[in-house]
């Protein structure tokens, strides 16, 4: 079946600029998540949402960054008013359950701010 | 701070050979660990997964041993193949207190033909 797929796979933007990123988890997959990886760094966990509960978001960086998950299906992450130290690749995950389950990944979007 | 890392930030291997990927952890109360390869310009792609419970566990050419004593993750592979070459990472799940993943910074593995 299908994978989690993102869009868009690139973004360029100006500092100072809204963006919105889109994740579709794999159907049925009740939890899901998005990381940031800088250049040649490891992941790191921004928010999870798990059903209708309240979402996870210890791991956004700043008040700039916020998230939705609309129906238990697609989710957007917004990141309003730009900084280049926002460039990075942003990553979907999600897996069938809430706690110890597999977490499959999308592709990233890669997001550039000039 | 609690956090998983790994020894060997890049890995040279003859095509043919075995490899070997370590990570250490210092969270006791991990309980899941994860090994994902990640190739350019992609997400990473699930490879082989433990439970605290276990020490051992076999996939196709890979093999992940945990020991919980010395808070050590490895990841094997068998008779590595050009496609192994990526940046492989390891990842702790601390299940009940969470379900987001702690990643370590990843090693790059090459294979030389």
């Amino acid at each position: 079946g299908a994978g989690v797929s993102q869009s868009p796979s690139n973004k360029v933007t100006e500092k100072g600029k809204d963006v919105e990123l889109r994740c579709d988890p794999i159907s049925g997959h009740t939890a899901l998540y998005w990381y940031r990886q800088s250049l040649g760094q490891g992941l790191e966990f921004l928010i999870y949402f798990q059903g209708n509960s309240a979402p996870d978001k210890s791991g956004l960086p700043s008040d700039r960054f916020s998230a939705e998950r609309t129906g238990g299906s697609v989710s957007t992450l917004t990141i309003q008013r730009t900084q280049q130290e926002d460039s990075a690749v942003y990553l979907c995950a999600s897996s069938l359950g809430p706690s110890g389950e597999t977490q499959y990944f999308g592709p990233g979007t890669r997001l550039l701010v000039l | 701070g609690e956090s998983v890392g790994l020894h060997l930030p890049t890995l040279s291997v003859q095509e043919g050979d075995n490899s070997i990927i370590n990570c250490a952890y210092s969270n006791s109360a991990s309980d899941y660990f994860i090994w994902y390869k990640q190739e350019s310009g992609k997400g990473p792609q699930f490879i082989i997964d433990i439970r605290s419970n276990m020490d051992k566990r076999q996939g196709q050419r890979v093999t992940v041993l945990l020991n919980k004593t010395v808070k050590h993750l490895s990841l094997q592979i068998a008779a590595t193949q050009p496609g192994d070459s990526a940046v492989y990472f390891c990842a702790e799940n601390r299940g009940a207190a969470g379900n987001k993943l702690t990643f370590g910074g990843g090693t790059r593995v090459l294979v030389k033909p």
